[in-house]
């Protein structure tokens, strides 16, 4: 079956920093990748989406990167802020881009220090 | 635009109990999800509907659990009777029809049964 594996560990980075956070997948070949940002007793909120034929992506601060090959995504933070501190979820597309089903891995939790 | 609304924001019972759990999306999407958010799975969808009809009901946990959509712009999720092990948060989201549309969380419903 699908499985999606982010670091379990939490994050702890400098602020200016940049974070680096992971989203390995196996067992399939998804459409396209998505990632969302959770604060404490709030639902996810979408950030950014990036298609199977797209190398990379960006949006302000963040970056994100999806590799077929190793099957893995990567999510960049660029100069973090205390603010950036969350739960970052990634989400592949559950079988047909059409039904919006997703699927979603554990998250992280980054947490970037003044 | 308001967001997707769920109701109540969190819910204290007794095991035996009925639970009904309430949701608005966002005016205009067509696709409405419900999920269970705890620290040992992370985000499961439960059931998913498009244009008011169930398309996947596999992530239902047993038989206590049924969700109903009777109308574009309102959903429930019942637990009837309800178990200590069903406390989690419970979030609703919708998203409008269309490859890669991402999904629009409510604040979910935080859930304990004692």
């Amino acid at each position: 079956s699908q499985k999606i594996e982010q670091n379990s560990e939490a994050l702890n980075i400098q602020e200016g920093k940049t974070a680096t956070l992971t989203c390995n997948y196996t067992n399939y070949s998804p459409a396209y990748l998505q990632w969302y940002r959770q604060d404490p007793g709030r639902g996810p909120v979408f950030l950014l989406l990036i298609r199977e034929n797209e190398k990379e992506k960006r949006k302000e601060r963040l970056k994100v990167t999806f590799d077929t090959t190793l099957k893995q995504s990567l999510f960049h933070i660029t100069a973090s802020q205390p603010a950036d501190s969350a739960t970052y979820l990634c989400a592949l597309d559950g079988g047909s881009s059409n039904t919006g089903k997703l699927i979603f891995g554990q998250g992280t939790t980054l947490q970037v220090k003044p | 635009d308001a967001g997707v609304i769920q109701s109540p924001r969190h819910e204290v019972t007794e095991m035996g109990q009925e639970v009904t759990l309430r949701c608005k999306p966002i005016s205009g999407h067509n696709s409405l999800f419900w999920y269970r958010q705890t620290m040992m799975r992370g985000l499961e969808l439960l059931i998913y509907f498009n244009n008011n009809v169930p398309i996947d009901d596999s992530g239902m946990p047993e038989d206590r659990f049924s969700a109903k959509m009777p109308n574009a712009s309102f959903s429930t999720l019942k637990i009837q009777p309800s178990e200590p092990r069903d406390s989690a948060v419970y979030f609703c989201a919708s998203r409008k029809q269309g490859d890669g549309q991402p999904q629009h969380f409510g604040d979910g419903t935080r859930l304990s049964i004692l």
